[in-house]
Parts: structure tokens; C-alpha cells; sequence
């Protein structure tokens, strides 16, 4: 167990709605990094918070946005839905932004669009 | 062509074999290699971190190669629990911080 847990763990929605995908950080890590996967793909990273503050995003348009509060907790929004947006969604967090940290995943959470 | 890019697999081979994947990368200005495990539904895991210097954990030995931009993992003795998906990752911080993931290469360990 990581310690990184994910809520919902499965949601179903239709085109054009709106979603928010939350994520709770292991204790003592500042940094938390969102991912899309889709099936039989590895994981895209999405964007990185640090210290609440966006650190560095993917190639992913500006209706995918993120927050991250306080306790390093963080939610990834998704507006106006689309097919392709169906994947497992995965958030990760790490001690800090160098880059050599080692990433700890939580479970995720398996959006379907339908 | 893709940032980071893995032998396509699967690979299938006997319990006790030597199995070796293969990565290579696009952005020179790379920080930091990894190589990642992911079992069937299930988040990736931290396999190990790869050094220019090589490093060894039990059975699994990775290597970077900077100047041809490749990175390796060498699994001896397979066993049936190293069936995974396993996943070459490569983080950069040319602006702002990013975090590449390779498409995986699927290894199927039979007995």
C-alpha cells in the first residue's frame, strides 16, 4: 500500500459533462501528478502540483485544470467530456519536484464516457 | 516519433530465462530514468531507478546509455511473478517539470 488513495474509484458520465477526480497525497509529500491511461497505453502525464501551485503540465487541453489544497490533497477537473476522455486516471505523489523522486501511485479512477 | 519509446512485446518466455527490454528516449536535456511495473489493473509500481553507472537489484540489472539515449532492464532467472507490464519512465524539467511514460512491454513468464 502506498499510502495515495483515489476517490471515486469508478464513474460514468456523458459527453459534456463536467467531473472531478480526487486524490489524497502519501503523508509527507508535498507533490502530487495526475496521469490519463488509456487501455493497453502507458500513462500520460497530465500536470504536476506543488506547494498548490501548477509545476509543470502535459500535452492536455486547458478544460483538464487541477488544484491542490493545503494538506496536499489535489483534485483534477475535466470539462465538457468526450468520448476519448474514457481511461484510468491515476495521481501520484512524491517528496518533492526534482525529478529523481520516486512517483507513488494510488489505485485510480476508471472513468467511463458515454 | 514518441518521447519515450519501448520494444512493442509481449514477450513470452520459460520460467529461469534471461529477458532483456530496451528504451530509448528523445529530449537530450532528460534528468532522471526509471523503470516502472505495472500488474494487470493495478497502479505502476517503482521497479528501480537507472544510473549512467548501471545498477543491479536481485535479479534485475538497468542501465542509461546518455549519449546513444537508451536505457535497458535485464531480468535473470525469470519467475512466473515477473509477468507484468513494465514501463520506461524519463522525467525532464526544461520548462517546467514533465514526467514521460513509454507504452509499456508486456511479459508473460510461462512454466
Amino acid at each position: 500500500e502506498t499510502g495515495v488513495t483515489q476517490s471515486p474509484t469508478h464513474l460514468i458520465k456523458t459527453r459534456g459533462q463536467q467531473v472531478t477526480l480526487r486524490c489524497s497525497s502519501q503523508s509527507g509529500h508535498n507533490t502530487v501528478s495526475w496521469y490519463q491511461q488509456a487501455l493497453g497505453q502507458g500513462p500520460q502525464f497530465i500536470f504536476q502540483y506543488y506547494r498548490e501551485e501548477e509545476n509543470g503540465r502535459g500535452n492536455f487541453p486547458p478544460r483538464f485544470s487541477g488544484l491542490q489544497f493545503p494538506n496536499y490533497s489535489s483534485e483534477l477537473n475535466v470539462n465538457a467530456l468526450e468520448l476519448d476522455d474514457s481511461a484510468l486516471y491515476l495521481c501520484a505523489s512524491s517528496s518533492g519536484t526534482s525529478g529523481s523522486d520516486t512517483q507513488y501511485f494510488g489505485p485510480g479512477t476508471r472513468l467511463t464516457v458515454l | 516519433r514518441k518521447e519515450v519509446e519501448q520494444d512493442p512485446g509481449p514477450f513470452n518466455v520459460p520460467e529461469g530465462a534471461t529477458v532483456a527490454f530496451n528504451c530509448t528516449y528523445s529530449n537530450s536535456a532528460s534528468q532522471s530514468f526509471f523503470w516502472y511495473r505495472q500488474d494487470c489493473r493495478k497502479e505502476p509500481k517503482l521497479l528501480m531507478s537507472v544510473y549512467s553507472s548501471g545498477n543491479e537489484d536481485g535479479r534485475f540489472t538497468a542501465q542509461l546509455n546518455r549519449a546513444s539515449q537508451y536505457i535497458s532492464l535485464l531480468i535473470r532467472d525469470s519467475k512466473l511473478s515477473d509477468s507484468a507490464t513494465y514501463l520506461c519512465v524519463v522525467t525532464s524539467n526544461t520548462g517546467g517539470f514533465k514526467t514521460i511514460f513509454g507504452a509499456g512491454t508486456r511479459l508473460f513468464v510461462k512454466a
